[in-house]
């Protein structure tokens, strides 16, 4: 199974600042033949259900904030919030769609400093 | 709207069964892959199972196979969660989540707000 590694575990951010949250996979997520990163990026909040923020490593769902951006390629992806608002509080997951069993990262709980 | 609707979970003695269903509306169904996921009492995200969109094709996490048999009804739109021999550890909330293709190695890009199971004598 591949692995998801994702850091911090929580980070607090002051309102308008950026907050960055890694993730690491075990082995590559990236597929030679099409050059995809099989890695998305979730948030959610207390009492709801996950939220697709991006997915294929760096591409943004529609609707969602352009302040969300990710990138990285490999094994080595980051998920970035450039200007945090109140209404991003809320647990990150990364997670790898490349193999099954589809896997996800602990989880980086993100608040306001 | 594209929505996906969970039911069937409650509580159930450790060996007993259940079955969870998840009503689609808003989108072609049978075009998407459709999965499982579920998310114990303060803990994080868990991968359960998968069928892709025409093919019907299956997957289970390590911890369910044999036991649990996901499935679905193109005609009624429904996805299906079969859970038998059940096991305290499977205490969660279960909700399903459309895949953005028919593959079920995609993201999941709409969730359901998923049925409480609570596996307990």
């Amino acid at each position: 199974d591949i692995v998801m590694t994702q850091s911090p575990d929580s980070l607090a951010v002051s309102l308008g600042e950026r907050a960055t949250i890694n993730c690491k996979s075990s082995q590559s997520v990236l597929y030679s033949s099409n050059n995809n990163n099989y890695l998305g990026w979730y948030q959610q909040k207390p009492g709801q259900p996950p939220k697709l923020l991006i997915y294929w490593a760096s591409l943004r769902e529609s609707g969602v904030p352009d302040r969300f951006s990710g990138s990285g390629s490999g094994t080595d992806f980051t998920l970035t919030i450039s200007s945090l608002q109140a209404e991003d509080v809320a647990v990150y997951y990364c997670q790898q769609y490349y193999t099954i069993p589809l896997t996800f990262g602990q989880g980086t709980k993100v608040e306001i400093k | 709207e594209v929505q996906l609707l969970e039911s069937g979970g409650g509580l159930v003695q450790p060996g007993g069964s259940l079955r969870l269903s998840c009503a689609a509306s808003g989108f072609t169904f049978s075009s998407y892959a459709m999965t499982w996921v579920r998310q114990a009492p303060g803990k994080g995200l868990e991968w359960v199972s998968a069928i892709s969109g025409p093919s019907g094709n299956t997957y289970y996490a390590d911890s369910v196979k044999g036991r649990f048999t996901i499935s679905r009804d193109n005609s009624k739109d429904t996805l299906y969660l079969q859970m038998n021999s059940l096991r305290p550890d499977d205490t969660a909330v279960y909700s399903c989540a459309k895949g953005r293709s028919s593959s079920s190695y995609a993201a999941l890009d709409i969730w359901g707000q998923g049925t409480m199971v609570t596996v307990s004598s």
